[in-house]
């Protein structure tokens, strides 16, 4: 079984871009959270999809913005991209009877000079 | 909203040492604890869990173990091997997002 895949693996943007992630979660899994990994510190919840729409969200900024496709991929988008955005974006899938177990990509490694 | 505390931040033993990794949360409602390991440059990994109704699960090398009461659960490996070497991330759930610990980075040494 394939699991969570990311793309692109790494990006390099410039101040003030616009950086557009990808990720198609495991087949069958509904639901798709996104998190930051800042270099050095823990995991930071972003975003979570299910079905379509967003259910939750972190404590980050509205530029920061998704959304899911009729077959559960996810997009993460971030405006006006920042030096600090600077990470590793995961993305994570699961399934909705089991919502806890959450299956993660390797992650999109985004540079922002 | 929880908050999730992880010590050591690093942790180095000798081949066949066991290791403990300790976290404690702060919302009394949470009832699902991951763990996670993440090798370099790789996402990361689901390696055990518990649930708030039981106080310990194994899973050969591995346990978890819960104390409610006090909120803090941990991680034991038993005769770690090189390739145990990673970080690891205890988890806490919150609705469907889960709360991170900062991360230990053990090592471990032939």
């Amino acid at each position: 079984e394939a699991g969570v895949t990311q793309s692109p693996t790494h990006l390099i943007k410039t101040r003030g871009q616009q950086a557009t992630l990808r990720c198609s979660p495991i087949s069958g899994h509904t639901s798709v959270y996104w998190y930051q990994q800042a270099l050095g510190l823990g995991l930071q919840f972003l975003l979570w999809y299910d079905e379509g729409e967003e259910r939750n969200r972190g404590n980050f900024p509205p530029r920061f913005s998704g959304r899911q496709f009729p077959n559960y991929s996810s997009e993460l988008n971030v405006n006006a991209l920042e030096l600090e955005d600077s990470a590793l974006y995961l993305c994570a899938s699961s399934t909705r009877l089991a919502p806890n177990e959450q299956y993660f990509g390797p992650g999109t490694r985004l540079t922002v000079t | 909203g929880e908050n999730v505390e992880q010590h050591p931040s690093t942790l180095s033993v000798q081949e066949g040492d066991s290791a403990v990794i300790k976290c404690t949360y702060s919302d009394s409602a949470s009832n699902y604890f991951p763990w996670y390991k993440q090798e370099l440059g790789k996402g990361p990994q689901l390696i055990i869990d518990i649930r708030s109704n039981v106080g310990e699960k194994k899973d050969q090398r591995i346990a978890v173990t819960l104390n409610k009461t006090a909120k803090h659960f941990s991680l034991h490996i038993t005769e770690t091997q090189p390739e145990d070497s990673a970080v690891y991330f205890c988890a806490a759930r919150d609705y469907n997002k889960l709360i991170f610990g900062a991360g230990t980075r053990l090592a471990v040494h032939p």
